[in-house]
């Protein structure tokens, strides 16, 4: 099946920097998405994101299909995005049947 | 609209017993899913379906069965608790043809903390 690997596992950053995470996967995929989990175990949808570019305030999403990676910017980080970050794919049509990458867990601090 | 709705929220089982965790979402969504989550696994895929009567497996689905007879629920049974259950289980849904903005996103649910002792 597809591999999604996700890095830098932990990232610590401090309160106003800017941070890339990286999703690479092993397949063709047509569904991408970005989430974020936060300390209490809310998963919330960033993005939607199989190509191209998209941007929601302090945070963008690039996906390059045809080298299977995407990255996810923030900028101006903030204690609030605290959490961990999940990529996670789906190959084909296949009735939202997503698989996870480990995810990169993010401290920031104040 | 309430989103995706699971209940109960926490749990505690004995090995042995048998339980449903429910899962409900009033968003039109023809997919649902049920994902577990375990310390350093991500998110891993259970069960799904695309649609009401219409269900497949995913990569860990021994030990657990679900149905969907409609648009709205997707319940997960555990036949016979293991410690190896232990575990958060998330609900998740997505797809509404009537929603082209959103249309594949997969929106979850908060989540039920199961321990199996």
């Amino acid at each position: 099946g597809i591999q999604v690997e996700q890095s830098p596992p932990d990232l610590i950053l401090q309160e106003g920097a800017n941070s890339t995470l990286r999703c690479n996967f092993s397949d063709s995929v047509n569904n991408l998405q970005w989430f974020h989990q936060n300390p209490w175990g809310q998963l919330i949808n960033l993005f939607y994101i199989p190509s191209g570019t998209k941007q929601n305030g302090r945070l963008s999403a690039t996906t390059v299909a045809t080298e299977r990676y995407s990255l996810l910017y923030i900028s101006s980080s903030q204690t609030t995005d605290s959490g961990v970050y999940f990529c996670a794919v789906e190959r084909g049509n296949q009735g939202g049947k997503l698989i996870f990458g480990q995810g990169t867990e993010l401290s920031v601090k104040p | 609209n309430a989103g995706v709705t699971q209940t109960p929220k926490f749990q505690v089982l004995k090995t042995g017993q048998s339980m449903t965790l429910q899962c409900a979402q009033d968003m039109n969504h023809e997919y649902m899913s049920w994902y577990r989550q375990d310390p350093g696994m991500g998110l891993r895929l259970i069960h799904y379906s695309v649609g009401a009567g219409i269900t497949d497996q995913g990569e860990v689905p021994n030990g657990y069965n679900v149905s969907r007879s409609t648009t709205e629920d997707f319940p997960l049974r555990l036949l016979s608790a293991a410690p190896s259950q232990t575990s958060v289980y998330f609900c998740a849904s997505s797809y509404s043809i009537l929603d082209r903005v959103n249309n594949e996103k997969l929106f979850f649910g908060s989540g039920t903390q199961l321990s199996v002792l």
